[in-house]
């Protein structure tokens, strides 16, 4: 059972690039959410979906964009990346929001 | 979105040693969960709170959720250098209904 995983683990990118984060979860969870974390703080609700089809705002949305085509796939995307982007990027997935939180491994980027 | 306010953000003590860690908020939680968060991986639950007054044990942590489901509080015994790390507290009711959102967390530290 491989939980939740997050691809890539590091990446380096420059100002103004593209990029996909990806997340995969094969527990069939219906609730998927991204977070980003900086240095020594909490983590910040970017986006989430309730299910397959349906995406919503978190507290941080702007500079992000996702897309929910399957149960199993929540892939976040930066269209320009800017060094305020900075961050350690977490995806978590759970039956409903209220219940336990998986996370991934999380995705380290450096925006320069 | 529900604020859920943490103090003390950091807490600096010797093994042996007691602390406290607050969360509160001014809406009322339908219910609060407590993660931790070690460097370099995700968060992961230690426990879950539902009904006002209720108290968790789980070893040397003792969770507790105010009567008026406002306030939550994790009292460790005893710390020890393994309880390092990132305490979080997060909630998916009241204003943040259907999405979950966390608190800015409490840095421990115990000292041999």
């Amino acid at each position: 059972n491989a939980g939740v995983t997050q691809t890539p683990k590091f990446q380096v990118l420059k100002t103004g690039q593209s990029m996909t984060l990806q997340c995969a979860q094969d527990m069939n969870h219906e609730y998927m959410s991204w977070y980003r974390q900086d240095p020594g703080m909490g983590l910040r609700l970017i986006h989430y979906s309730v299910g397959a089809g349906i995406t919503d705002q978190g507290e941080v949305p702007n500079g992000y964009n996702v897309s929910r085509s399957t149960t199993e796939d929540f892939p976040l995307r930066l269209l320009s990346a800017a060094p305020s982007q900075t961050s350690v990027y977490f995806c978590a997935s759970s039956r409903r929001p209220e219940e336990t939180q998986y996370f991934g491994p999380g995705t380290r980027l450096l925006v320069l | 979105t529900q604020l859920l306010e943490q103090s003390p953000q950091f807490l600096s003590i010797q093994e042996g040693e007691n602390l406290t860690v607050y969360c509160n908020s001014s809406s009322v939680f339908s219910s609060l969960q407590w993660y931790r968060q070690e460097p370099g991986e995700g968060p992961v639950l230690l426990v879950t709170v539902v009904t006002g007054g209720e108290v968790k044990k789980l070893k040397r942590l003792t969770f507790q959720f105010g009567d008026a489901r406002k306030d939550s509080s994790l009292h460790i015994t005893a710390a020890q250098p393994g309880d390092t790390g990132l305490y979080l507290c997060a909630s998916a009711g009241g204003t943040s209904y259907g999405k979950l959102t966390f608190g800015q967390g409490t840095i421990l530290t115990v000292h041999p």
